[in-house]
């Protein structure tokens, strides 16, 4: 079985501190990516995704993944966290042509103090 | 436009008693999931349906059944509830754009077998 990896299981910030987070997946063939983010007491929510093209992607609030193939990488981050993003924060990855066997990362609990 | 919903949001069992959680979503999606999520082990594929009339097995299939009712409806069934089932549900669906995609997510059901 496919396994994703979130090495950072709980992080504390300041505002205004810079944020990455870590994603390590072990398919070794092609894959989609994705970060989603749980507000406290809300559903799932996509930030961003990577499926072909530019490896630095950017999505919602902010946000940019960096997929590096070579290490099996899609890192999160963002240059200036605020309050309104402490969550949960989720990688996801699917191999490329399954479409429906999406693999999740454990999670990475962000709190980020005023 | 209410996305994807599920009932109920929050549920107690008895340790052999049976019930269904609801999942609908009104986007006219082809493909749902169904999710459980645990502390520590992020989200984990119990069953999708790719379309209406059929259904496929996740990661952790064992102690659940599903029915694709119709393109909106997706169920889950615990037959005979066990403390081991005790989690977080989610549902979601999946928004196919071109040659990407990508899941929206129901709010949850609070699932605890006593």
């Amino acid at each position: 079985a496919q396994s994703v990896s979130q090495h950072n299981h709980h992080v504390i910030l300041s505002e205004a501190a810079s944020l990455e987070l870590g994603c390590n997946y072990s398919y070794g063939g092609t894959v989609n990516l994705f970060w989603y983010v749980q507000y406290p007491g809300q559903h799932l929510q996509l930030l961003l995704k990577y499926f072909s093209g530019d490896p630095l992607v950017k999505g919602i609030k902010g946000f940019e993944a960096e997929f590096i193939k070579s290490k099996f990488s899609f890192n999160l981050r963002k240059p200036s966290v605020q309050w309104s993003d402490t969550a949960e924060y989720f990688c996801a990855v699917t191999p490329a042509g399954t479409g429906n066997q999406f693999y999740f990362g454990t999670g990475t609990s962000l709190t980020v103090i005023p | 436009n209410a996305g994807v919903t599920q009932t109920p949001k929050f549920q107690v069992l008895k340790t052999g008693q049976s019930m269904t959680l609801q999942c609908a979503q009104d986007m006219n999606h082809n493909s749902m999931y169904w999710y459980r999520q645990d502390p520590g082990m992020g989200l984990r594929l119990i069953y999708y349906s790719a379309s209406e009339g059929t259904t496929d097995k996740g990661e952790v299939p064992n102690g659940y059944n599903v029915s694709r009712l119709n393109k909106r409806e997706f169920s889950l069934r615990l037959e005979s509830a066990a403390p081991s089932q005790t989690s977080v549900y989610f549902c979601a669906s999946r928004r196919q754009t071109g040659d990407t995609y990508e899941q929206y997510f129901g709010p949850g059901t609070r699932l605890t077998v006593t």
